[in-house]
């Protein structure tokens, strides 16, 4: 079965600078989507960046990046210059036909 | 507004009294399903469905029932909920089941069985 691991409970970081939350993943399968969400304090999911197994170019939306190495199986997610507003917990996700989150990682900005 | 509603969004119930959960969606949305949070496992699939009448168990299905009678509506029944059901629900659409589809997600559902 699949599994998303995320290693890193809690992470850190000062306002302006950039971080990198962990995500890795075990599938057997070569179709597959994966996602990284955040959930602020009011606890709404929402969709930060998603990338398509097959494509070799990692995504990138404005503050934030994805490091997709798909032969190690990760898919870890840079945020730079950070802001207060990303404080939050990030879950990693995959998607094949069922969906598949990580524990998530809380992260805190510190201004 | 396109949305995907909960109701309720807060219960608290005892153990063995039958309660269902609603969901449903405006967005015409062919694929929806249902999430368990806890604390240190993350978001955990319930159950899924992929159109009307189509339903499929995700990896904790026991103690939960679904039912798919109309696209919009995907409701989450507990027909004799215990302690161990306590938990935060989401429930989310997306388009159709393909992959790449961004699930959208109601604003959760925090339950907790006495």
């Amino acid at each position: 079965a699949q599994t998303v691991t995320q290693s890193q409970p809690e992470m850190s970081v000062q306002e302006a600078e950039t971080v990198t939350l962990s995500c890795t993943y075990d599938t057997s399968e070569s179709d597959y989507y994966l996602f990284w969400y955040k959930q602020p304090p009011s606890r709404q999911m929402i969709l930060v960046i998603r990338q398509e197994a097959y494509k070799q170019q990692n995504a990138t939306e404005n503050r934030f990046s994805v490091n997709f190495q798909k032969a190690a199986k990760s898919f870890s997610l840079k945020i730079s210059d950070s802001q207060l507003g990303d404080a939050a917990m990030y879950f990693c996700a995959y998607r094949s036909g069922r969906v598949r989150f990580g524990a998530g990682t809380r992260l805190t900005v510190k201004p | 507004e396109a949305q995907v509603t909960q109701n309720p969004r807060y219960l608290i119930t005892v153990t063995g009294k039958k309660l269902t959960v609603t969901c449903s969606q405006n967005m015409n949305h062919e694929y929806m399903s249902w999430y368990r949070q806890d604390p240190g496992l993350g978001l955990r699939q319930i159950y899924y469905s992929m159109n009307v009448e189509v339903t499929d168990k995700g990896d904790v299905p026991e103690g939960y029932k679904v039912s798919r009678k109309e696209k919009r509506n995907f409701p989450l029944i507990l027909e004799s909920p215990s302690p161990n059901q306590t938990s935060l629900y989401f429930c989310a659409s997306s388009l159709t089941a393909r992959g790449y589809n961004e699930q959208f997600f109601g604003p959760g559902t925090r339950l907790t069985v006495l």
